[in-house]
């Protein structure tokens, strides 16, 4: 069974502040994806980044960072210099390879970037 | 815009009631999937189709039933409606329904049951 935990429900920060949202992941599969989505108010979901278990390369975008750690099993998300823009209920998703399965998705994190 | 759209918008019925929501995929996409959003249970997996087939089947009631067209349209049916299908539904679709397929989401239909 595939399991996605984001432990933290709700993050303020102040504006400019870094934050780094954090995402646990359980599958007994060898070949998994992982993602970030981003809901913002308006209520739609956005891609942000996908990366699969081959594939421990940081990367980077933008103000944007993800930090894949196989070893502890998570998939970290950083924002650096947090803009109100920002603010929206990220979720962190997991599918596995083979066929056509279904996505995993967290709890969500609430991110709040006060002015 | 993800170029997902989902009709309608909002919907308000009663206990009992029966109700359709439509999605549109994007333009090439041949995969759809249907998603609940709710307070208690978060966002969950319904069900997926690929080019007019169940693909797969994730936490979708015997109540709900679901179909995709030729033209690639799909419908999500809610019958029998309680409370606790009052939820924020979401209509995504991707290239070829693939694991590894980047979703694209509707902008959701928030279905009030009262």
């Amino acid at each position: 069974a595939q399991k996605v935990t984001q432990a933290q429900t709700e993050i303020s920060v102040v504006e400019k502040e870094d934050v780094t949202l954090d995402c646990v992941y359980e599958t007994r599969d060898t070949t998994y994806y992982l993602f970030w989505y981003k809901q913002p108010p308006s209520g739609e979901l956005v891609f942000l980044i996908r990366r699969n278990s081959f594939d421990e390369q940081n990367e980077i975008s933008g103000r944007y960072s993800w930090n894949f750690q196989k070893s502890t099993s998570s998939f970290n998300f950083t924002i650096t210099a947090s803009q109100v823009v920002d603010s929206a209920v990220y979720f962190c998703a997991l599918t596995f390879s083979g066929g056509y399965q279904k996505v995993t998705f967290g709890t969500g994190t609430k991110l709040q970037v006060i002015p | 815009d993800s170029g997902v759209t989902q009709t309608p918008k909002h919907l308000i019925t009663a206990t009992g009631q029966r109700v359709t929501l439509r999605c549109s995929p994007r333009s090439g996409d041949l995969s759809v999937y249907w998603y609940q959003q709710s307070l208690d249970q978060g966002l969950q997996f319904l069900i997926q189709y690929y080019n007019g087939e169940e693909r797969a089947k994730g936490n979708i009631l015997e109540r709900f039933s679901a179909q995709q067209f030729p033209d690639l349209h799909s419908e999500l049916n809610l019958s029998s409606l309680e409370l606790g299908d009052s939820a924020l539904y979401f209509c995504a679709s991707s290239v070829e329904g693939r694991p590894y397929n980047e979703q694209f989401f509707g902008p959701g239909t928030r279905l009030t049951v009262l």
